[in-house]
């Protein structure tokens, strides 16, 4: 199975800070890379599809880069909405495996 | 308008089964890849399944194989999973999400998702 390796595990941050969360592959993957924001009770939602494409409707201060292995999500200005806990997926090859999450938190 | 309603979860003895249902509306059902994707108490989350547009094309997590189906009725535009020798370890929050037309597509549309709770 291909591992998803976020960090950090947890980020301390406050309002209008930039915040980058990475996460690695364990094999190549291509693009098939996608970012989802978890809160407690609620569906996840998709933020990023395919390691770089903003989801309709989603703020442009989301953002995602890379490719292969290693990717990162950016947040440019921290809004109080966005605490919440940050998910990868991989979906290059079955099982569709997610990172373990970062939780973002209020500093 | 787009949505994704479970139902079928509950409290389960270990070893029993259950069938959790996804009644999707909005969409042309028939056209998307369907997953199933869990996360237990305090815990991430974690891909179940998937089925393809179809229904001609399943996946799923090693720890669910030959004890867990997914299925799909384009007819009645409704996802299924049929868990069967449920374990403790199958406790959670169960979430049916829409892919794309293609199985390896980002997971767009998702439901509330349904407590299934695995106890003596």
């Amino acid at each position: 199975d291909i591992q998803m390796t976020q960090s950090p595990s947890s980020l301390s941050a406050s309002v209008g800070d930039r915040v980058t969360i990475t996460c690695r592959a364990s094999q190549s993957i291509s693009n098939y890379l996608h970012w989802y924001q978890k809160k407690p009770g609620k569906a996840p939602k998709l933020l990023i599809y395919s390691a770089s494409s903003l989801q309709s409707a989603v703020p442009s201060r989301f953002s995602g880069s890379g490719s292969g292995t290693d990717f990162t999500l950016t947040i440019s200005s921290l809004q109080p909405e966005d605490f919440a806990t940050y998910y990868c997926q991989q979906t290059d090859i079955t099982p569709y495996t997610f990172g373990q999450g970062t939780k973002l938190e209020i500093k | 308008q787009v949505q994704l309603v479970e139902s079928g979860g509950g409290v389960v003895q270990p070893g029993r089964s259950l069938r959790l249902s996804c009644a999707a509306s909005g969409f042309i059902f028939s056209s998307y890849a369907m997953h199933w994707v869990r996360q237990a108490p305090g815990k991430g989350l974690e891909w179940v399944a998937v089925i393809s547009y179809d229904g001609g094309h399943k996946y799923y997590v090693d720890s669910v194989k030959g004890r867990f189906t997914i299925s799909r009725d384009n007819s009645k535009t409704t996802l299924y999973l049929q868990m069967n020798s449920l374990r403790p370890e199958d406790t959670a929050v169960y979430y049916c999400a829409r892919g794309g037309y293609s199985i390896y597509d980002a997971s767009e549309i998702w439901g509330q998702g349904t407590r299934v709770t695995v106890s003596s």
